[in-house]
């Protein structure tokens, strides 16, 4: 069984650039979840879908946003990238928000480089 | 608020013996999740362990082990017989409550932990 894919897994960008970020969950897995690492500011929750609709949001400025198709692969956008951008962005799938048992599995991760 | 506290930056531990990572939360929530992830350095997050609040038993998968003491609001996670490839960042999470039908997880800081040979 294949896991969450993640892609690209590096990537370097100029300021004022944007970048978007493509995650492959689970196969069967509808609920995809993006965090933002950084060694300053630890593991941030970015966004959460569920068939196609975003359903919970982290306390990020409006350059970042994503979106899920109906196949569940999910992409992340961040515009206008500034340096504190930098970071490692990780997917995460799961079957579904909220079931008691349900296990959050994450990809390898993008790490973004601004410059 | 929830919150997950883990004390410990950086913990060493020789070979094939056993290391306690701890976790503390802070929640008003009686339903909740807890989760262990190991990061190795290429920034994977794998996932480890799992236990429900409502969970009277403590989760194991293999050499982990959660020790959950609810009324402490502790979920330290035990790694038996440590090996070299265990060494990496550990976090402790937590997933917000059911009822609000969220996958949201809220994050440790984290504990690395170093095996010696």
């Amino acid at each position: 069984k294949a896991g969450v894919t993640q892609t690209p897994r590096y990537l370097i960008k100029t300021r004022g650039q944007q970048v978007t970020l493509s995650c492959s969950p689970i196969s069967g897995h509808r609920s995809v979840s993006w965090y933002q690492q950084t060694p300053g500011q630890g593991l941030q929750f970015l966004f959460e879908y569920f068939s196609e609709t975003q359903r919970n949001k982290g306390n990020f400025p409006g350059r970042f946003s994503g979106r899920q198709f109906s196949n569940s692969r999910s992409e992340m956008n961040v515009s206008t990238l500034e340096l504190g951008d930098s970071a490692l962005y990780l997917c995460a799938s799961s079957l579904e928000p909220g079931l008691k048992y349900d296990t959050i599995y994450f990809g390898e991760g993008s790490w973004l480089t601004v410059v | 608020a929830q919150k997950i506290t883990q004390t410990q930056p950086g913990m060493f531990v020789q070979e094939k013996e056993a290391v306690t990572l701890d976790c503390t939360y802070d929640t008003s929530d009686q339903s909740y999740g807890l989760f262990w992830y190991k990061q190795p350095s290429s920034g994977e997050m794998i996932f480890l362990i799992y236990q429900g609040s409502y969970d009277e038993q403590n989760a194991t998968e293999g050499r982990y082990s959660l020790n959950f003491q609810k009324a402490r609001k502790s979920a330290n996670l035990v790694i038996s017989a440590s090996q070299l490839g265990d060494s990496a960042m550990y976090f402790c999470a937590m997933r917000e409550p059911l009822y609000n039908q969220g996958g949201k997880l809220i994050f440790g800081q984290g504990t690395e932990l170093s095996v010696k040979p």
